[in-house]
């Protein structure tokens, strides 16, 4: 069964460093997503994307948060300057564009531990 | 608003029946999804239930909706040891790219 893949699957940085966290969403898949989940929280909605554009952001999805589809395959997420809080299992998400809200897909996540 | 809540703890003897209840608030969501995670591993999908249905059966798996209540359970037939793990409610809205708000998680563990 075809599966959303995120590289790496750990990634330690220092506090104001940059950091871009990579997803290879489920091919025929238009709709993209970020969530993050602090430890002992819940599964929080980042953004979603499509057509090339942001078409829904949170709070948390500050100025310091970026994405992009650098590709017809990768799905990126830019953190410009890290911060301790930023600590989190960042999950990506994909849907099918038939039908509107169709189930979001999500890979084994990155966890992000910032030093 | 948009709140979903679970309760935190579950534990159940090994083949008994789980049962996971989850309640929501936003009357205008259209999808309401259960998704697993198991010890380090990602969300996976385990079944879902759209708004305008009262209950879905997929093998050991019978999710109940009572749309008039927000109230979302997802039962657990035989319940085996590998059915230890986090359960996540989930709803989802319309509009397509929509994001899914999360219950905190039911943890799930099977005493022998």
């Amino acid at each position: 069964e075809p599966e959303v893949t995120q590289t790496p699957s750990h990634q330690v940085t220092q506090m104001g460093q940059e950091v871009i966290l990579r997803c290879v969403p489920i091919s025929n898949h238009l709709y993209f997503y970020w969530y993050r989940q602090i430890l002992g929280q819940k599964v929080e909605f980042l953004v979603s994307f499509y057509n090339n554009e942001i078409s829904e952001k949170s709070e948390i999805f500050d100025d310091q948060f970026s994405v992009e589809r650098p590709d017809g395959s990768n799905f990126t997420l830019k953190i410009r300057s890290t911060k301790l809080e930023d600590s989190a299992m960042y999950f990506c998400a994909s849907s099918d564009p038939r039908g509107s809200n169709q189930p979001q897909h999500f890979g084994d996540g990155t966890r992000l531990s910032i030093l | 608003g948009e709140d979903v809540e679970q309760s935190l703890f579950l534990s159940v003897r090994e083949g008994d029946s789980s049962v996971i209840n989850c309640t929501y608030t936003d009357s205008s969501s259209t999808y309401l999804y259960w998704y697993k995670q198991e010890p380090g591993a990602g969300l996976q999908l385990l079944t879902y239930i759209f708004s305008n249905m009262d209950m879905k059966q997929d093998q050991r798996l019978t999710v109940l909706l009572n749309k008039k209540d927000k109230h979302l359970s997802l039962r657990i037939a035989d319940t085996q040891t590998g059915d230890s793990a986090i359960y996540f409610c989930a709803e989802g809205y319309p509009r397509s790219a929509s994001k899914i708000i999360f219950g905190s998680g039911t943890r799930l563990s099977i005493r022998p």
